[in-house]
């Protein structure tokens, strides 16, 4: 079946640490797309990708990183500049801008 | 900077009764509207996207309909059921690159 698979499920950081999120789709879609969600509270938007090698901030983008090497794949990287990485992340892709976004299962970032 | 707010908050109904969930964002310039049901710890489940030259969707129970001059959509769900009980979510995307800007939802509880 095709989807968004995200992991791991549950990831602790350390202070100082640097901690990658994986998020991949088989569904061949071009735009991916990183939002954080705190409890009780809508998504925010982290970065976006409309296409393979290219990306752009999206409203949060301070203390993370992503990269698009390829169509399937689009880590996000929760730098130890990002003082309150605490959340839940979840990743979506769409086949274009007047197309659904599906989202995957989610990663839920914690401190220790 | 858009801005979308869901009322109410929360919203608790016997099973059977029709319900409005409803959703206003303050830029009238978008792109489309998509409405999503969050399960607890879960990503996020598509329901309807709505294109700004339309008006409504329908899906089965679920009808949402798009004002844009007004900045306001609603979902309607009809005959609830306990399965119905979610936090529902809508988002609105812009007309440049699909940036997505979400309400913070509204929790429905369906009691049977």
């Amino acid at each position: 079946d095709g989807g968004i698979t995200q992991s791991p499920k549950y990831l602790f950081r350390k202070e100082g640490q640097n901690v990658t999120l994986s998020c991949e789709q088989n569904l061949n879609h071009d735009a991916m797309y990183w939002y954080r969600q705190d409890p009780g509270q809508g998504l925010r938007l982290i970065y976006y990708s409309q296409i393979v090698n290219d990306f752009q901030k999206g409203d949060i983008a301070e203390g993370y990183s992503v990269s698009r090497e390829k169509k399937e794949s689009f880590p996000l990287t929760v730098t130890s500049a990002q003082k309150n990485p605490t959340a839940f992340y979840l990743c979506a892709s769409s086949l274009g801008r007047d197309q659904p976004q599906h989202f995957g299962d989610g990663t839920r970032l914690s401190i220790l | 900077k858009q801005e979308v707010t869901q009322i109410p908050a929360a919203l608790s109904v016997p099973e059977g009764e029709n319900l409005v969930l409803n959703c206003s964002f303050t830029d009238s310039a978008i792109y489309n509207l998509q409405w999503f049901r969050q399960d607890p710890g879960k990503g996020l489940t598509s329901l309807l996207l709505i294109q700004s030259s339309q008006r409504e969707q329908t899906s089965g129970r679920l009808n949402a309909s798009l004002d844009k001059s007004s900045g306001r959509s609603t979902l309607y769900i009809a005959a609830s059921q306990p399965g119905d009980s979610a936090t529902y979510l809508c988002a609105v995307s812009d007309t440049n690159a699909g940036k997505s800007t979400f309400g913070d939802g509204t929790t429905l509880t369906v009691k049977p």
